[in-house]
């Protein structure tokens, strides 16, 4: 199976900051990997896929990089909304596997 | 709009069934493949399965493979996860979502549903 590490757990981080979250696959998965956004009490939200491609309604302030087994999260600019937690999850093969996640609170 | 409604959830004792069911609407439901993702409270997203438009070969995550099943019926557009010899660490909100795209687009998901809540306790 593949395993997803992602780092930190958490940051703290004011509006306005630049924030970076990795995520490492434990073997190559290409560019088949994913980002979701999980608000408290909602269910998660598709924030990325494909390491790069961003969903609809995300803003150009969030971006995604990296391919084989390191990937980035970046959120240029943090905003008020933006305060949740992060997963990444790889879709190379079966069992799918998501990171730990990375909880981003205000400082 | 595409809605993803689950039902199904509640408190079991270890050992039980439970059977979880999730409705679908606004899309072409028979057209896209579908997961279950569940979360232990407090805890992060942990993947559990994952059915094919025809509901051929599903996949299963280790934790769960033997004792969980998922079916769907497309003429109903609602998704099944029958949940066998439930144990403690089985606990958690289960959410269903949808492929985001056609069969060999990717493994990710869009949208989700809201979640039921499955407890195992006795």
């Amino acid at each position: 199976d593949i395993q997803m590490t992602q780092s930190p757990s958490s940051v703290s981080a004011s509006v306005g900051d630049r924030v970076t979250i990795t995520c490492r696959a434990s073997q190559g998965i290409s560019s088949w990997l994913a980002w979701y956004q999980q608000k408290p009490g909602k269910a998660p939200k598709l924030l990325i896929y494909a390491a790069s491609t961003l969903e609809s309604w995300v803003p150009s302030r969030f971006s995604g990089s990296g391919s084989g087994t390191d990937f980035t999260l970046t959120i240029s600019s943090l905003q008020p909304e933006d305060f949740a937690t992060y997963y990444c999850q790889q879709a190379n093969s079966f069992p799918l596997t998501f990171g730990g996640g990375t909880k981003v609170e205000i400082k | 709009e595409v809605q993803l409604l689950e039902s199904g959830g509640g408190l079991v004792q270890p050992g039980g069934s439970l059977r979880l069911s999730c409705a679908a609407s606004g899309f072409t439901f028979s057209s896209y493949s579908m997961t279950w993702v569940r979360q232990a409270p407090g805890k992060g997203l942990e993947w559990v399965s994952a059915i094919g438009g025809s509901g051929a070969t599903p996949y299963y995550a280790d934790s769960v493979k033997g004792r969980f099943t998922s079916s769907r019926d497309n003429s109903k557009n609602t998704l099944y996860l029958q949940m066998n010899s439930l144990r403690a660490e089985d606990t958690a909100v289960y959410y269903c979502a949808k492929y985001r795209g056609y069969s060999g687009s990717g493994d990710w998901f869009d949208p989700w549903g809201q979640g039921t809540l499955v407890t195992v306790s006795s």
